[in-house]
């Protein structure tokens, strides 16, 4: 069925340095995709999303690359901050215009000062 | 301006009551959503709304309605709630790219439930 996964639950970085968050889809007839970070005590609050139709879509010291050949989907985050400690959730879209997200099981980033 | 607002922000109540939680957009969105976030922080979707109409049910038990008065909002009323219930219930609206947005849904700030 469809699914949508994250290789790895946490991730610490060093403060400055650059953060990659992954996720794994299975429905490739998935057309959209969005990134969420969630802080703690708050709702999801939206990052940066992408189309089946791009392969990379860069925002404010974000990056989303979106690979279709192997179902993959990451959020680069540059310079990393303390405030950028949250979890990040991979959500998809399966069917345009369905408006059924699909989250994955989300990541925890953790900023090392 | 808060744009997805949910009241309340915590509901502490005993197994077999009825509660209700509220939901409120000023988006102009014409789609809203119910979602369920338990303790592994897992996301699922249990409702969407468009127009005040049912669009997505997701087999979640008929101890739940939501009722929409108007497209701006959407509450959730439990029945006879149980152990299982305790969760962070999180609302979310978006404008359906159909009719001009870009299905980006909005997340509320949670309503946490904890069943005794």
């Amino acid at each position: 069925g469809e699914s949508v996964g994250l290789h790895l639950p946490t991730l610490s970085v060093q403060e400055g340095d650059n953060s990659i968050i992954n996720c794994a889809y299975s429905n490739s007839a998935s057309d959209y995709f969005i990134w969420y970070k969630q802080e703690s005590g708050k709702g999801p609050q939206f990052i940066i999303d992408i189309r089946s139709n791009m392969d990379k879509r860069q925002g404010q010291r974000v990056t989303v690359l979106l690979n279709k050949t192997v179902k993959h989907l990451s959020l680069q985050i540059a310079a990393t901050q303390p405030g950028d400690s949250a979890v990040y959730f991979c959500a998809e879209i399966a069917n345009f215009g369905n408006e059924k997200l699909t989250f994955g099981t989300g990541t925890r980033l953790t900023i090392i000062p | 301006d808060t744009a997805v607002s949910q009241t309340p922000k915590y509901l502490v109540t005993q197994m077999g009551n009825d509660k209700s939680i509220k939901c409120e957009q000023n988006l102009g969105h014409d789609t809203m959503y119910w979602y369920k976030q338990d303790s592994k922080k897992f996301l699922k979707i249990m409702f969407s709304y468009n127009n005040k109409e049912l669009i997505i049910n997701e087999t979640v038990p008929n101890r739940f309605s939501p009722k929409s008065p108007d497209k701006a909002h959407l509450n959730l009323h439990i029945n006879s709630l149980e152990l299982g219930d305790s969760a962070v219930y999180f609302c979310a609206s978006s404008q359906d790219m159909r009719q001009g947005g870009t299905d980006t849904q909005y997340f509320g700030p949670g309503t946490r439930l904890t069943v005794l």
